[in-house]
């Protein structure tokens, strides 16, 4: 038990359907992240909260929408995705925010979409 | 550009040792990490590396050499469930994180 909890585990879409995932941390922690990792290639960073506020857009579809109610939670919104978005999608978080020094990243489990 | 590059997929016996190799090209370094993710689960921290040298941790052992952009996570007296992927990530200058595409490690009987 890492401390990080994402739901639902797998999610089937279609591409015309609206979607949200969910990740609560319950280590303390200021920052969050949301990352995705398509088979045998690197980790995508996707988005950035540090206390809340968005601090990183790594050019990511607006399809996709982050939203961060408090440090504690972040959602990933999902709507008219595409096939190719089809991925397992993680949610990290860190004591200190990003460029804050060498913090170990906390993961969840993730959630395997499927876009069909 | 920054790159991590490391082996896609290893084999290995159970009892035996292995070596996963890693090399980074990074805007600056603030040090090298290994996670571990078994299939369907979170990735997890096993190591960080800023100093050249080796650092021991139980049957796991990760090494750092700055000058030749090279890290190696050891694991010995393999176990089955050590059967997972090994993600490498090298710490760039601004404190971001670059990835490997991960070594699928499998352990066989």
């Amino acid at each position: 038990e890492t401390g990080v909890t994402q739901t639902p585990r797998h999610l089937v879409m279609g591409m015309t359907n609206k979607k949200s995932l969910k990740c609560e941390q319950h280590l303390g922690h200021n920052a969050m992240y949301w990352y995705k990792q398509s088979a045998k290639k690197p980790l995508e960073l996707m988005f950035v909260y540090n206390f809340k506020e968005q601090t990183e857009n790594n050019s990511v579809p607006s399809r996709f929408s982050p939203e961060c109610p408090n440090s504690s939670h972040l959602f990933l919104h999902l709507h008219t995705l595409q096939p190719e978005d089809s991925a397992l999608y993680l949610c990290a978080s860190t004591q200190g925010g990003p460029g804050f020094g060498t913090d170990t990243q906390y993961f969840g489990p993730g959630t395997r979409l499927t876009v069909l | 550009g920054q790159n991590i590059d490391q082996p896609t997929e290893m084999t290995a016996t159970e009892g035996a040792i292995v070596q996963i190799n890693c090399t980074y090209q990074t805007s600056g370094f603030n040090g090298l990490f290994w996670y571990q993710q078994h299939a369907g689960e979170a990735p997890t921290f096993l190591s960080y590396n800023v100093l050249d040298g080796l650092e021991e941790k139980g049957r796991f052992s990760s090494f750092l050499s700055r000058s030749k952009g090279y890290s190696y996570l050891l694991l010995k007296e393999l176990q089955m469930k050590d059967s997972a992927s090994y993600l490498c990530a090298g710490m760039d200058s601004n404190y971001q994180l670059i990835w490997g595409a991960g070594t699928k490690l499998i352990i066989k009987p």
